[in-house]
Formats: C-alpha cells, sequence, structure tokens
C-alpha cells in the first residue's frame, strides 16, 4: 500500500510563497507522475499541474508562473511552491501519483490545509 | 479548456435505490481519458472509474460508468450507506486536467 504524506498546514499572508511537500512510503516517484489538486473549501477539485519522473514538468496556463514542482529523488519528496499568494488561494492542497498515461490519480495524499489571511 | 457540468447537483435517494449521475462536457472527451471519483468529508477523493468503464482495483461492481463523446454516466446499481457522498467526473484532454462541480449523493 502506497502512503503519500503531506506537510502540514500553513497560514500565509497576501504577496507570500508557500511551498507543500509529498513523501512516499516507496518511492514511487522514480516511475509515476505526481499531481497537484487543490480544493477550496465547500467547492470543487482544481488541477495545479504536474512532474513527470525526469523532472518534467506540466502547468495549467492559469498557474504557469505562480507554481513550481519539484522532486528529490534521494528523499522520494514531491515539492509544489505556490507565489503570489492571495485570499483565494485558500484551499486544500492534495498531492496524488499518476501511472503514467494513465490519465487518472490512484494513491493520493491526505491534503493539506494553506490559508491565505491578513 | 474542456468544462465538465455534471448534474443533479445534489440527489437525494434512499439506501437499496439506483443512482444515475450525469457528467457533460463542453466538447468531445477521449473517452480512455474519462475518471469518476469518489469523495467523503474530511477525506481525499478516491478513484472508482477510469477510462469511462473500467472499475478501479478493490471498487464493487455495483459501480459502472458509460458513455462517449460528450455524455458520461456513473450509476451505482443498488445503494449502500457508505455511498452517500460527493462524486466527481475529471478528464485530460493531452495538455490539462479539469474536474465536473461535484455531484452530492444525500440520503433521502
Amino acid at each position: 500500500q502506497v502512503q503519500l504524506v503531506q506537510s502540514g498546514a500553513e497560514v500565509k499572508k497576501p504577496g507570500a510563497s508557500v511551498t507543500v511537500s509529498c513523501k512516499a512510503s516507496a518511492n514511487r516517484f522514480t516511475t509515476y507522475n505526481v499531481h497537484w489538486v487543490r480544493q477550496a473549501p465547500g467547492q470543487g477539485l482544481q488541477w495545479l499541474g504536474m512532474i513527470d519522473p525526469s523532472g518534467g514538468t506540466n502547468y495549467p496556463g492559469n498557474f504557469r508562473g505562480r507554481v513550481t514542482m519539484t522532486r528529490d529523488t534521494s528523499t522520494a519528496t514531491v515539492y509544489m511552491e505556490l507565489g503570489s499568494l492571495r485570499s483565494d488561494d485558500t484551499a486544500v492542497y492534495f498531492c496524488a501519483t499518476e501511472v503514467p498515461a494513465t490519465c487518472f490519480f490512484d494513491y493520493w495524499g491526505q491534503g493539506t490545509l494553506i490559508t491565505v489571511s491578513s | 479548456e474542456i468544462v465538465l457540468t455534471q448534474s443533479p447537483g445534489t440527489l437525494s435517494l434512499s439506501p437499496g435505490e439506483r443512482a444515475t449521475l450525469s457528467c457533460r462536457a463542453s466538447q468531445s472527451v477521449i473517452r480512455t481519458n474519462l475518471v469518476w471519483y469518489q469523495q467523503k468529508p474530511g477525506q481525499a477523493p478516491r478513484v472508482l472509474i477510469h477510462g469511462a468503464s473500467s472499475r478501479a482495483t478493490g471498487i464493487p461492481d455495483r459501480f459502472s460508468g458509460s458513455g462517449s463523446g460528450t455524455d458520461f454516466t456513473l450509476t451505482i446499481s443498488r445503494l449502500e450507506p457508505e455511498d452517500f457522498a460527493v462524486y466527481f467526473c475529471q478528464q485530460f484532454d493531452g495538455s490539462r486536467y479539469t474536474f465536473g462541480q461535484g455531484t452530492k449523493l444525500e440520503i433521502k
């Protein structure tokens, strides 16, 4: 059973940046894509982008320039940094894995609440 | 961007009944890239159906998916108490992933 463990909740001020980590119980990241999805309170799901096993990234246009995903293979950890935070970035952020080219997310982290407030 | 619209927003049914959830796309979706998830309060989503109609590992056979083009359906043949949750559809168009807004399945 694969476990993805994310870093803890954070409170940030508008304009700041936040980095959320996602660590796999086994080094699943060497062969799987890692995606980030967020969910604002009481809302639906929004895709923030992905990083592939070679470190290549794909970000949707509405987050390009504001989000950066990186990976540390030695610690089986993926990081997602979101900058220029606004109040509407308040959400639970999930990491999830995908077997390449299957287009669905099979394992998910527990979620990390990021609150943006002045 | 492909917009997915789910209906109804809320579905009120009783255990044992059949549930039919709809996911309509703003343009044709690659059938192999249409996915359904279930989410319970305080939990991450769980994949139910991928490739429009293939059940994920460990998913009971009362869950089934169908459809093609712009219209997809998730059917739960006989509702169990643990099935009351929010359901999302998701697609990938080759460059980005989008989700529907969700259908809440509640106990009547």
